[in-house]
């Protein structure tokens, strides 16, 4: 069973540039979930995707947003790039139903210079 | 709104002695407890969860936890540490009156010496 897929690993923009991040959930899996993960900061919830529709939303500015496609994958998006974006973004899913945990993908590496 | 708290930033253990990871939680509802483990550049790896019956929990690789409703903790503990076990660890809860959302603590960084 294949798991949580996220692309790129790696990532450097420069400030002002907007990018795209893509995840793949375990086949089955209509939860997906992302978190950006900063030393100072932790783990920081961003939004939850459940069947297309945005269920739940973090604290974060309208520069982050994402979507889900029919198929279960997601893509977060970040507009007008901040230093302070420089962050791993997990992409976790679950299965349905509050019993299952998270399954993480290894993340997304972005660096913004 | 839910919360959870891991007090230690870091734990130093020696290898072959017994490690605990300490963790509490605030839910509205009846909580829904995890821990996951997270390696350099990696992402967070499952090992255990509470969603009801024994107060102990069996985990993945050696490990449990122990969820203490009373004092609303949920403690993360393996007999013996390896040095292999050197890693970022976190707690987390759902509290489904909130929704799907695991809320996760600020993680603990267990450093375990040979």
């Amino acid at each position: 069973k294949a798991g949580v897929t996220q692309t790129p690993r790696y990532l450097i923009k420069t400030r002002g540039q907007q990018v795209t991040l893509s995840c793949s959930p375990i086949s089955g899996h209509r939860s997906v979930s992302w978190y950006q993960q900063t030393p100072g900061q932790g783990l920081q919830f961003l939004f939850e995707y459940f069947s297309e529709t945005q269920r739940n939303k973090g604290n974060f500015p309208g520069r982050f947003s994402g979507r889900q496609f029919s198929n279960s994958r997601s893509e977060m998006n970040v507009s007008t790039l901040e230093l302070g974006d420089s962050a791993l973004y997990l992409c976790a899913s679950s299965a349905t139903g509050p019993f299952y945990g998270y399954t993480f993908g290894s993340g997304t590496r972005l660096t913004v210079v | 709104a839910q919360s959870v708290a891991q007090p230690e930033d870091q734990v130093n253990v020696a290898e072959g002695n017994p490690l605990t990871v300490k963790c509490t939680y605030s839910v509205s509802g009846n909580p829904y407890l995890f821990w996951y483990v997270q390696y350099p550049n990696r992402g967070l790896q499952f090992l255990l969860k509470y969603i009801t019956g024994d107060n102990l929990v069996k985990g993945s690789y050696g490990f449990e936890a122990e969820f203490n409703k009373s004092q609303t903790s949920f403690h993360l503990k393996k007999p013996s540490a390896l040095v292999s076990d050197s890693a970022l660890y976190f707690c987390a809860v759902r509290d489904v009156a909130a929704g799907n959302k695991l809320t996760f603590g600020g993680g603990t960084r267990v450093l375990v010496k040979p």
